[in-house]
């Protein structure tokens, strides 16, 4: 069945430093990777996403990368800072019979050090 | 603020009973889509209803049901109530093109605990 799998569950760095997320799907089909990020009690706020038919995208200090040939895309946030803790999704979904469902990874725990 | 609203904010209840939870999703969206959020599973899709019709369904347990309604809010009946329903239920809505994967914005959830 339909499957993302995320790495690493939590991350812990410094402020300034870079982190790096990755997820992997399981259905070859999929077309669409957004990436949702989720503070205590709040709901997913989507960051950026990407689509099949591009390799990369940028927006400020968070960067996708997709490799569609190995079902792996990765989330990059660079000069992290402290109002990034959060928890962070992958999804995976395709336009299939009418349904884009999200099937979404279990979460990474981001935590930013001062 | 996502445009999607969700009431109420939290409902507390017993084992064995029936709740209802609502959705109105943003304006100009046809698509509406129910997420469990649970501890131990994650967010995991439930439903999706599109302009009224039941577009896909996930693992949604048997005692649970939706409906779209007219004016396009949804709402989620959950019955017979155990203690591990209990959990953060989102709702998402999207405009929902034909063929195309729209993005999903999601309400503030309704936590809702069963004792």
């Amino acid at each position: 069945g339909e499957n993302v799998e995320q790495h690493p569950s939590t991350l812990s760095v410094q402020e300034g430093d870079s982190a790096v997320i990755k997820c992997t799907y399981s259905d070859s089909a999929s077309n669409y990777f957004p990436w949702y990020k989720q503070e205590l009690g709040k709901r997913p706020q989507l960051i950026i996403d990407i689509r099949s038919n591009v390799g990369e995208k940028k927006d400020q200090r968070i960067a996708v990368t997709l490799n569609k040939t190995a079902k792996h895309f990765s989330l990059h946030i660079t000069e992290t800072q402290p109002e990034d803790s959060a928890v962070y999704f992958c999804a995976a979904s395709k336009a299939y019979r009418g349904t884009d469902k999200l099937i979404f990874g279990t979460g990474t725990r981001l935590q930013v050090f001062p | 603020d996502s445009g999607v609203t969700q009431t109420p904010k939290h409902l507390i209840t017993a084992t064995g009973q029936r709740v209802t939870l609502r959705c109105s999703p943003r304006s100009g969206d046809l698509s509406v889509y129910w997420y469990q959020q649970s501890l131990d599973q994650g967010l995991q899709f439930l439903i999706q209803y599109y302009n009224g019709e039941e577009r896909a369904k996930g693992n949604i347990l048997e005692r649970f049901s939706a409906q779209q309604f007219p004016d396009l809010h949804s709402e989620l009946n959950l019955s017979s109530l155990e203690l591990g329903d209990s959990a953060l239920y989102f709702c998402a809505s999207s405009v929902d093109q034909r063929g195309y994967t729209d993005t999903q914005y999601f309400g503030p959830g309704t936590r809702l605990t069963v004792l």
